[in-house]
């Protein structure tokens, strides 16, 4: 299975941006790229997911490199409550299963 | 909004004693999944379920069974609870799209501890 390369913690200012990169070289070209967030003892979240192209949504955007070996999460500005783990993870579509890593720790200051 | 609800946040059990979780989904979801995590080993598939009455196996089916008798519930049975079952288990669910890949939606989580 393809793996996913993140860094382990991360540290952002309150109301800046974040952008969480993830590195996929060996990505196949039939795989999707999720982010998924896990707060504080709670389950994990949906974030998005893209193919190809980059994509918006409410939450945040994804930035997908053009070889799609790396992708980059961005949240435009960064609150208190968007502090948890994030995770890239690559689904080739099976309908089975989502690998999850060990993701970024992302920290928000005040 | 997406629904999933999981029987019990925190369950204490005694070894060998024979566990329920349940998890319920409300929005007519065909996949459905457990998982457990455990630190440093992030999340594992136990098993998942495309549609009533169907199963796979995970990566770590042994100890565990699962029951899906009706659409919006998925049933993890651990047969005979060991120490090494002591984790956070988390439900998921799912559509089963023409589309190539899907998100999944989680549930609270139970953690469970076997003493």
């Amino acid at each position: 299975d393809a793996k996913t390369t993140q860094p382990n913690s991360m540290e952002s200012n309150e109301e800046e941006p974040v952008h969480l990169p993830c590195n996929h070289s060996t990505i196949s070209g039939t795989d999707y790229i999720h982010w998924y967030r896990q707060l504080p003892s709670q389950g994990p979240e949906y974030v998005i997911h893209g193919l190809t192209s980059n994509v918006n949504n409410r939450m945040a955007s994804l930035a997908i490199a053009e070889d799609r070996k790396s992708s980059t999460l961005i949240l435009h500005r960064a609150t208190l409550r968007d502090a948890a783990v994030y995770y890239c993870i690559l689904d080739s579509g099976s309908a089975r299963q989502l690998t999850f890593g060990s993701g970024t720790q992302l920290t928000v200051l005040p | 909004d997406v629904k999933v609800t999981q029987s019990s946040r925190y369950l204490v059990k005694r070894t060998g004693e024979k566990v329920f979780l349940e998890c319920v989904q409300d929005m007519d979801h065909e996949n459905m999944f457990w998982y457990r995590q455990d630190p440093g080993l992030g999340l594992r598939l136990i098993y998942f379920s495309y549609d009533v009455k169907m199963k796979e196996k995970g990566d770590i089916p042994e100890g565990y069974s699962v029951s899906r008798e009706k659409k919006e519930r998925f049933s993890l049975i651990l047969e005979s609870a060991s120490t090494n079952q002591t984790s956070m288990y988390l439900c998921a669910s799912s559509l089963m799209t023409s589309a190539s890949s899907y998100e999944q939606y989680f549930g609270p989580g139970t953690r469970l501890t076997v003493t």
